[in-house]
């Protein structure tokens, strides 16, 4: 089955630097990964996703990109802000079918903290 | 428009007991799935809902079972709960039906189960 890395696990950056997080998926099935920011005692929230067609997609200041080649997927996050702060976790999902259609994948989280 | 739903917020059971959990999706989505999230980890698939029967499961043993209604609710149960049970369990939902299915899974606020 699919399994997701991804790293850091956790993150620590002054306030309007730059944040990147990486994962690396194993099936080259997944055609579909989705990046949520969970917050202390609340419910993980979709930030923003991406499908294999396309290389890169962009959200005000938060970007995905995807290598398939590599199978490896990035989020990143300019000019963070102290509200930027939670754990965010990466996914991939298979949408064509198969064993894996509509299953989630996660990986194991990435705690950020953004120092004011 | 409401979101997902979920109840109870919180749940403390004993060791052997059975528990049922229950899921309302999102207003529009026709498809539920359920995660397990242990503590400072990633929600793990336990299985999803989609036309009242199970489409998809997870590595979860078969105490874990679950039902949809024709509303598109769902209920989780977990007999002869074990205390690695303890956990917050999700539902999430998305849209699988028609020429236009969106594969987003939207969570809700999770139910907090404790086993002792």
């Amino acid at each position: 089955g699919e399994n997701v890395e991804q790293h850091p696990s956790t993150l620590s950056v002054q306030e309007g630097d730059s944040a990147v997080i990486k994962c690396t998926y194993s099936d080259s099935a997944s055609n579909y990964f989705p990046w949520y920011k969970q917050e202390l005692g609340k419910r993980p929230q979709l930030i923003i996703d991406i499908r294999s067609n396309v290389g890169e997609k962009k959200d005000q200041r938060i970007a995905v990109t995807l290598n398939k080649t590599a199978k490896h997927f990035s989020l990143h996050i300019t000019e963070t802000q102290p509200e930027d702060s939670a754990v965010y976790f990466c996914a991939a999902s298979n949408l064509a079918g198969g064993t894996s259609y509509g299953k989630l994948t996660f990986g194991q989280g990435t705690i950020l903290t953004v120092h004011p | 428009d409401a979101g997902v739903t979920q109840s109870p917020t919180h749940l403390i059971k004993t060791r052997g007991q059975q528990v049922t959990l229950r899921c309302s999706p999102k207003s529009g989505h026709d498809t539920v799935s359920w995660y397990q999230q242990a503590l400072g980890q990633g929600p793990q698939f336990i299985f999803q809902y989609y036309e009242e029967e199970e489409r998809q499961r997870g590595n979860f043993p078969d105490r874990f079972s679950g039902h949809q209604f024709p509303n598109y609710s769902s209920e989780l149960n977990v007999n002869a709960l074990l205390l690695g049970d303890s956990a917050l369990y999700l539902c999430a939902s998305s849209f699988a039906k028609g020429t236009s299915p969106t594969y987003e899974q939207y969570f809700g606020p999770g139910t907090r189960l404790t086993v002792t």
